[in-house]
């Protein structure tokens, strides 16, 4: 079973146009996470949703808006792509516990996404 | 604001023999996470090991295993009989513990090559 899933792998398309990337996660996770890694690898954090409520909210361009409809969904909408936007990203999920806050992220297998 | 901090951009190990990669963070918290994530050339980001700020015994996960040096903010993983597979990028990952503040924050990353 895999715990979490991003569609589509791989996404290629013209600069100017919208896209989206769906993620799931069915590890009963209440949080869940965007990030995108850029071609040096660095992998920095987007976006952060909690029980479908938005709790980090990076400095990104309001091109870029997640959606929750429940708290095993985050889905990536991407407007008027730019070259720059080519990177991978990442949706992972987590499940705080307890006082001591602990968590693990599980990550999803990330998208490609390239922008001619 | 913390920082993690990778100094190795590339690191090479003979088969079988072992090795080391450094990760240095920066916080005033006292109570934390940190991680060490493998990312293979599938892209997949995999959980390789996790430590607690708050325990002072050195987490081991089968061939890995860490040195947490809190007071200097050191946190290395060391990667014995190392093997073909272990081959990928690995970074290192700091969370807070701090309600409310999900996110991690990873370092540069380095790339592990595992000669035959």
């Amino acid at each position: 079973d895999t715990a979490v899933s991003q569609t589509p792998k791989y996404l290629v398309t013209q600069m100017g146009n919208d896209k989206s990337i769906k993620c799931e996660q069915n590890l009963g996770h209440d949080t869940m996470y965007w990030y995108k890694q850029d071609s040096k690898k660095f992998l920095k954090i987007m976006f952060s949703y909690n029980n479908k409520e938005l709790i980090i909210n990076e400095t990104v361009p309001n091109r870029f808006s997640p959606k929750s409809p429940d708290k095993a969904h985050l889905n990536l909408h991407i407007n008027s792509l730019e070259l720059g936007d080519s990177a991978v990203y990442f949706c992972a999920s987590s499940q705080v516990w307890g006082w001591t806050g602990e968590d693990t992220q599980y990550f999803g297998p990330g998208t490609r996404l390239t922008v001619l | 604001a913390q920082t993690v901090t990778q100094s190795q951009p590339e690191m090479s190990v003979q088969e079988a023999e072992t090795v080391t990669l450094s990760c240095t963070y920066d916080t005033s918290e006292s109570d934390y996470y940190l991680f060490w994530y493998k990312q293979p050339p599938s892209r997949q980001m995999i959980l390789v090991i996790r430590q607690e700020a708050y325990k002072q015994q050195n987490a081991t996960e089968n061939r890995f295993s860490v040195n947490f040096q809190k007071a200097a903010k050191s946190f290395s993983l060391k990667i014995s009989d190392s093997q073909l597979g272990d081959a990928a990028m690995y970074f290192c990952a700091y969370r807070s513990t701090t309600s409310g503040t999900y996110k991690y924050i990873f370092g540069t990353g380095t790339r592990l090559k595992v000669l035959a």
